[in-house]
């Protein structure tokens, strides 16, 4: 167990729809991180957050929304869903000045 | 910006072999650079990381990666290979500042034959 929590493990949803995912970070950990993985483009810096606000911006589309919630979980908002939104997502989280995260088990979504 | 090239998708080695990574790096300023390792269905677990100071960096399961500014690599070796140490592999970079995300390469995938 890493200490991030992320949930739900398995998604499987349809096109069109919306889905939320859930990060928990390490405790004490400030920051978190959004990553795609995917077959075609690896791994993918979406968007990071640091004590509930956004810092930097990767490649994340604009149906895809973030954010930290004061008690420091982040949600990942996936909306109006493609067949090539399938992935896994990760969640990770870092201390104030680290380098190197903790990364989540994932959460695989799938959309058929 | 920074980039991660990873030679060799991959790499297979018979136990008890030498395992060795290669991962080349571009940045324009001076990178951090960090080895992850993914095992089938589960997250990515930190190996080791260069930010500052020695070269040479040991990390856990026995693995360690030198940090070579003239040929832009930081290669990934482990003196003699273990059944447990198939996964995949990610060499990754990124640059000092405010912001910490990674860039990573496409991943190198280690088979360990008997």
């Amino acid at each position: 167990d890493s200490g991030v929590t992320q949930t739900p493990k398995h998604l499987i949803t349809a096109t069109g729809q919306r889905v939320t995912l859930r990060c928990s970070p390490r405790s004490g950990d400030l920051s978190v991180y959004w990553y795609q993985q995917s077959l075609d483009q690896g791994l993918q810096f979406l968007i990071q957050y640091y004590n509930g606000e956004e810092r930097a911006k990767g490649n994340i589309l604009e149906r895809f929304s973030a954010q930290q919630f004061p008690d420091l979980h982040s949600e990942l908002n996936l909306s109006s869903l493609e067949l090539g939104d399938s992935a896994l997502y990760f969640c990770a989280s870092s201390p104030q000045d680290g380098y190197g995260y903790t990364f989540g088990s994932g959460t695989r979504l799938t959309v058929v | 910006a920074q980039s991660v090239t990873q030679l060799g998708s991959h790499v297979s080695v018979s136990e008890g072999a030498l395992v060795l990574l290669r991962c080349n790096y571009s940045s324009s300023v001076p990178p951090y650079l960090f080895w992850y390792v993914q095992y089938p269905n589960q997250g990515l677990q930190l190996l080791l990381k260069y930010t500052t100071g020695a070269t040479l960096v040991k990390g856990i399961n026995g693995f360690e990666a030198e940090f070579k500014k003239s040929e832009t690599s930081f290669h990934l070796t482990k003196p003699s290979a273990h059944m447990s140490d198939a996964a995949e592999y990610f060499c990754a970079v990124t640059i000092s500042g405010s912001a910490r995300q990674l860039t990573f390469g496409s991943g190198t995938q280690l088979t360990v034959l008997p």
